[in-house]
């Protein structure tokens, strides 16, 4: 199956400063991409939606000035949590969609800690 | 609209035991239905899929038939392992919706040996 790959795996970092998150899609190219959040013994819940090259679609509720997602490319899609706080702690997971297929790849999965 | 709902876990079970996790989907459309296992600490691994009505997704053991007449699509296998101790997400792919993934809450399942 395809491979998507992100990094960091994990990270830690302290109240007010920005952390992003990239998401690699290794072997095949995707014109949409997911962001999710995860919470402890939680389902996923979808935060956005990008196709390549456009603005993301985010979810009520989700903040864009907060989780800036960039699609730069059909391989690599970034989110960065700007100005993290402890709320934003979780479980962080991408994943591509490729054209024509109806199935999603996910990434591994980044787990982020505020302090 | 769309929505997936499954058992709510946790399922314990002692190894050699038969599973069994529900799920019921409601669709609009025609969707896509999938199985993804979550493993402690990494992220979703597809399982199995069925992408119309009386196919069955099967894999490592496990199975799913995809049933329109009842809008379900049941995990089952017959003889669990300890290594198959993880979270189970029962999810729907609608053609319409552009490849949205709608999720279950997730089953964890514990195998005792």
């Amino acid at each position: 199956g395809a491979v998507v790959s992100q990094h960091p795996s994990w990270v830690i970092c302290k109240s007010g400063t920005s952390v992003k998150i990239e998401c690699r899609s290794l072997d095949f190219q995707a014109t949409t991409m997911f962001w999710y959040r995860q919470f402890p013994k939680q389902s996923l819940m979808l935060m956005a939606t990008s196709n390549e090259g456009s603005k993301a679609t985010y979810e009520q509720g989700v903040e864009k000035d907060k989780f800036l997602i960039n699609h730069a490319s059909l391989t690599l899609s970034t989110l960065t949590v700007t100005s993290a706080h402890p709320e934003d702690s979780s479980f962080y997971i991408c994943s591509f969609r490729l054209a024509g297929y109806n199935e999603q790849f996910f990434g591994p999965g980044t787990r982020l800690t505020v302090l | 609209g769309n929505s997936v709902t499954q058992m709510e876990g946790p399922v314990t079970l002692s190894e050699e035991a038969f599973l069994t996790i529900n799920c019921t989907y409601t669709a609009t459309g025609y969707p896509s239905l999938f199985w993804y296992v979550q493993y402690p600490g990494e992220g979703l691994q597809l399982l199995l899929k069925a992408t119309k009505a009386d196919d069955k997704g099967s894999n490592k053991g496990f199975e799913a038939t995809y049933r329109k007449e009842t809008t379900s699509f049941h995990l089952e296998k017959g003889s669990v392992q300890v290594s198959d101790s993880a979270v189970y997400f029962c999810a729907l792919i609608e053609s319409s919706t552009l490849g949205r993934l709608y999720f279950g809450r997730g089953t964890q399942l514990t195998v005792w040996p």
